[in-house]
């Protein structure tokens, strides 16, 4: 069985600040560990994907989200926030190929002026 | 990039009526597809997983009598919310996981008047 834990319902930092969103998860098989970010009424858009690759995995609009297996963890940083980054995000893991992708709760990002 | 196909993006219908929602593979065979169900502020939950001519398989407290499921095709699978209830409204999404990523829909916003 799987399961991710996402720490923090909502995060806030100041704009040109560091964002860190903490992933934890549990997987009884090698993990696929995925980040989403949704915006208001929209689906869901990949940042970026761990597939037993590169343990550091950079995504899309300055994100990475780094492997430790040690901790479970797959934690999404971005070194500096941007306004348009606030939106909720999604840690998610899968078991690979044709297995089902539990989500997160989710957390919800602000940034502050 | 493989692209899932969800149709129609919202729908609005009277309670005790029926809604099928379509999510089509446009690129790729899927044997295996996931339905999900978002309600406001929530994360993904998953309801089924749709198996290509075989019958799906629901996840715990999920009615297999008012969501039906059909996997006639290796790129069609639906999803019919059967007498429908205010409560049923939400937002729901299809994904499949063909290779090495998982492949979303854009959802469909349900609304039960």
């Amino acid at each position: 069985a799987q399961s991710v834990t996402q720490l923090g319902s909502h995060v806030s930092v100041s704009e040109g600040a560091l964002v860190l969103l903490r992933c934890n998860y549990s997987s009884s098989v090698p993990p696929y560990l995925f980040w989403y970010v949704q915006y208001p009424n929209q689906g869901l858009q990949l940042l970026l994907k761990y597939t037993s690759a590169a343990t550091l995995v950079k995504g899309i609009n300055g994100f990475e989200a780094e492997f430790k297996k040690s901790e479970t963890s797959f934690h999404l940083t971005k070194p500096s926030a941007h306004m348009s980054d606030a939106a909720e995000y999604f840690c998610a893991v899968s078991g690979g190929r044709d297995d089902k992708i539990i989500f997160g709760k989710g957390t919800r990002l602000h940034i502050l002026p | 990039g493989a692209v899932v196909s969800q149709h129609p993006s919202r729908v609005i219908c009277k309670s005790g009526t029926s809604v099928k929602i379509e999510c089509r593979s446009l690129d790729f065979q899927a044997t295996t597809m996931f339905w999900y169900r978002q309600f406001p502020k929530q994360s993904l939950m998953l309801m089924a997983t749709s198996n290509e001519g075989s019958k799906a398989t629901y996840e715990q407290g999920v009615e297999k009598d008012k969501f039906l499921i059909n996997h006639a095709s290796l790129t069609l699978s639906t999803l019919t919310v059967t007498s429908a209830h205010p409560e049923d409204s939400s937002f729901y999404i299809c994904s499949a996981f063909p290779v090495a990523e998982a492949f979303f829909g854009q959802g469909t916003r349900l609304t039960v008047v």
